[in-house]
């Protein structure tokens, strides 16, 4: 079975600064990762995802992931956060052959402030 | 571009009333799924759906059913609410096999 450790629960960070955000995986199959962001009172909503190829993934908003198969991780990055990007983040993971159920990580809730 | 509608938004039980939570696709998904989310748990699966008329138990089966009747359709049921089934819940749909999921707006469910 696959699992997700999200480490951090809470991340706070000045607007501007950069953030990490990390997330670890255990599967001795291998996988597809995802990252979403949920907002204020809204469902999920997919950040990006990595499949195959390229480690560096990038998706939605200026974040970008990338995929370390040695050190089972995939953490999430932005260069330079705004006020908006306060949501919380869900790191997933999914077999990538056959049906697979998508299992979650707890979430790092990111607070932005001015 | 509805996508996924989830409804209620909102409700209050007491305990031991009954309920049924409405998801609809307009997307032709094989796959749904009902989640529940919790204050530092994440979200865990309760049912799945991979096509009309299967379903099947996640994580957190009990105290849940399920229908899928339609493809469009994946309808969650409480037949005697308790206070530990207060928390929000999230319906998701898939596509293929690559697919990302495409979440409702979620349920909040409080039963005193």
């Amino acid at each position: 079975a696959q699992s997700v450790t999200q480490l951090d629960s809470q991340v706070p960070v000045f607007e501007e600064a950069p953030v990490e955000l990390r997330c670890n995986y255990s599967s001795s199959v291998s996988v597809y990762l995802f990252w979403y962001v949920q907002y204020p009172n809204q469902g999920l909503q997919l950040l990006l995802k990595y499949l195959s190829g390229s480690t560096l993934v990038k998706g939605i908003n200026g974040f970008e992931a990338e995929f370390n198969k040695s050190q089972t991780s995939f953490h999430l990055r932005k260069p330079s956060v705004h006020i908006s990007d306060t949501a919380e983040y869900f790191c997933a993971v999914r077999r990538n052959t056959g049906f697979q159920k998508l299992v979650f990580g707890t979430g790092t809730r990111l607070l932005v402030s001015p | 571009n509805a996508g996924v509608t989830q409804t209620p938004k909102f409700r209050v039980l007491k305990t031991g009333q009954s309920m049924t939570l409405l998801c609809a696709q307009d997307m032709n998904h094989e796959y749904m799924y009902w989640y529940r989310q919790d204050p530092g748990m994440g979200l865990r699966l309760i049912h799945y759906s991979v096509g009309e008329g299967t379903t099947a138990k996640g994580e957190v089966p009990d105290g849940y059913n399920v229908s899928r009747l339609k493809k469009q359709n994946f309808l969650l049921g409480l037949e005697s609410a308790a206070p530990s089934q207060t928390s929000v819940y999230f319906c998701a749909s898939r596509g293929g096999n690559t697919g990302e999921l495409f979440f409702g707006e979620g349920s909040r469910l409080t039963v005193l």
